[in-house]
């Protein structure tokens, strides 16, 4: 059973608007989420993060957005530069427990 | 800030050797490290977390006799796959966790280390 899903695979977006990347979970007892990304051979880099007490956070260009109700985050990029392209991962966990991961969509940036 | 180190970041050998792959927390101290594995066009899934002077702990389905975790310091854990076999080819990845607060409770990967077996 799938605990964290992206159900987009991959996204296409043009260069200067805005990227939306979302993720579903189904276990309520996740308290934490990330997002990273990552490219082909390479670990994770992490982007930003949401507690479960908050709505929304803002790092730069990434803010995500948490609907606790609807099990739904999103990660929104803007504006999308070449160089975001590349996997998303979206990943949650509970506690002290290790991470969950969704597959990931791959982003595209086109110009 | 936040680095974490993997070596050898590729590693071949032969079927029925052991290969130890390490992963190091540079600039900060992690009591707590985990280790995944991210099959081909797949996501990462975690195999075990480690913790500093304790036994790891093994996710479901994965062998704690084949797959061997040492988290001997605040800034080193290993992996030692044994016996390996060309099913246990794969990407492996650690990450050190970073404080245990709601606000920083954030994991931080290392480069990821590529097995083939041969």
């Amino acid at each position: 059973d799938q605990q964290v899903k992206q159900n987009s695979p991959s996204l296409s977006v043009q260069e200067g608007r805005i990227s939306i990347l979302n993720c579903d979970y189904t276990n309520s007892m996740f308290d934490y989420f990330l997002w990273y990304k990552k490219y082909p051979a390479e670990g994770p880099t992490f982007l930003i993060s949401i507690s479960s007490i908050k709505d929304k956070n803002e790092d730069g260009r990434f803010t995500v957005f948490l609907n606790k109700s609807a099990k739904h985050l999103s990660l929104h990029i803007v504006p999308s530069q070449p160089g975001d392209s590349a996997v998303y991962f979206c990943a949650a966990n509970r506690g002290a427990d290790g991470l969950t991961f969704g597959k990931g969509t791959h982003l595209i940036i086109q110009p | 800030g936040a680095v974490v180190s993997q070596h050898p970041s590729r590693v071949i050998c032969k079927s029925g050797t052991s290969v130890k792959i390490e992963c190091r927390s540079l600039d900060f101290q992690a009591t707590t490290m985990f280790w995944y594995r991210q099959f081909p066009k797949k996501s990462l899934m975690l195999m075990a977390t480690s913790n500093e002077g304790s036994k790891a702990t093994y996710e479901q389905g994965v062998e704690k006799d084949k797959f061997l975790i040492n988290h001997a310091s605040l800034t080193l854990s290993t992996l030692t796959v044994t016996s390996a076999h060309p099913e246990d080819s794969s990407f492996y990845i650690c990450s050190a966790r970073l404080g245990l607060t709601e606000i920083t409770d954030t994991q931080y990967f290392g480069p990821g280390t590529r097995l083939t077996v041969l």
